[in-house]
């Protein structure tokens, strides 16, 4: 079965530090990576995609891919209370149609 | 640019009533569209998808059903709600072609008495 697997936290972090949350997928043959960021009782909000190994920075936010490792990891730099939410990975494993979903990592950002 | 609508907001209906949950899509032609459903506190689970007029996959065997009517219209529907249908209803598009990204509706919460 295809997974992915996310660490759900609560991982908190102080204001202003480095916020890293990870992702594990079991496909080796997966082409698309993708976070999103998920408020309390809203739709869920793409804010990055990666496509290459390597990383993608996005203001604030980098994306770590590392195919060999069957990781991807988002990192969020200079982290604000607004950030407080739960972040899904998602990973296209057949480069069709369908996306996979972790369960998603909350995440709480102390002021 | 592309906008996704979704309704109701929020639903409240009795075990065993029908259910009709509407999405669509503006600003594009031709998008994949996806229905899934959040339980509480869990991750998405894709519940159908198609990529055209007509053209419905469903992922999980269960009493819900979709139809897709017209290019930018998806339907969920079922005739006899269960007590689990309770949850969060997120309808989703994305340009066609493989590893795109998907973007969500505002979801509608249904609650099953």
């Amino acid at each position: 079965q295809k997974e992915v697997e996310q660490n759900s936290g609560p991982l908190s972090v102080p204001e202003g530090a480095i916020a890293s949350l990870n992702c594990t997928y079991s496909d080796r043959g997966s082409q698309s990576f993708f976070w999103y960021r998920q408020y309390s009782g809203k739709s869920p909000e793409l804010i990055m995609f990666i496509y290459s190994n390597g990383d993608k920075e996005d203001g604030r936010f980098t994306a770590q891919l590392n195919k060999a490792s069957q990781y991807v990891s988002l990192l969020i730099r200079d982290s604000q209370p607004s950030d407080s939410a739960t972040y899904l990975c998602a990973v296209n494993m057949e480069y069709g149609n369908k996306l996979v979903f972790g369960a998603g990592t909350i995440l709480r950002v102390k002021s | 640019s592309q906008t996704i609508h979704q309704w109701p907001a929020t639903l409240v209906q009795p075990v065993g009533s029908p259910l009709s949950l509407e999405c669509t899509v503006e600003g594009t032609s031709n998008p994949n569209l996806y229905w899934y459903r959040q339980a509480a506190g869990r991750g998405l689970q894709l519940l159908f998808y198609s990529v055209g007029i007509g053209q419905i996959s469903s992922e999980v065997p269960q009493n819900l059903s979709a139809s897709r009517p017209q290019d930018r219209q998806f339907i969920l529907s079922s005739k006899k709600l269960l007590l689990s249908d309770s949850g969060f209803y997120l309808c989703a598009w994305s340009d066609t072609g493989g590893g795109q990204p998907q973007h969500f509706g505002d979801g509608t919460r249904l609650s099953i008495l």
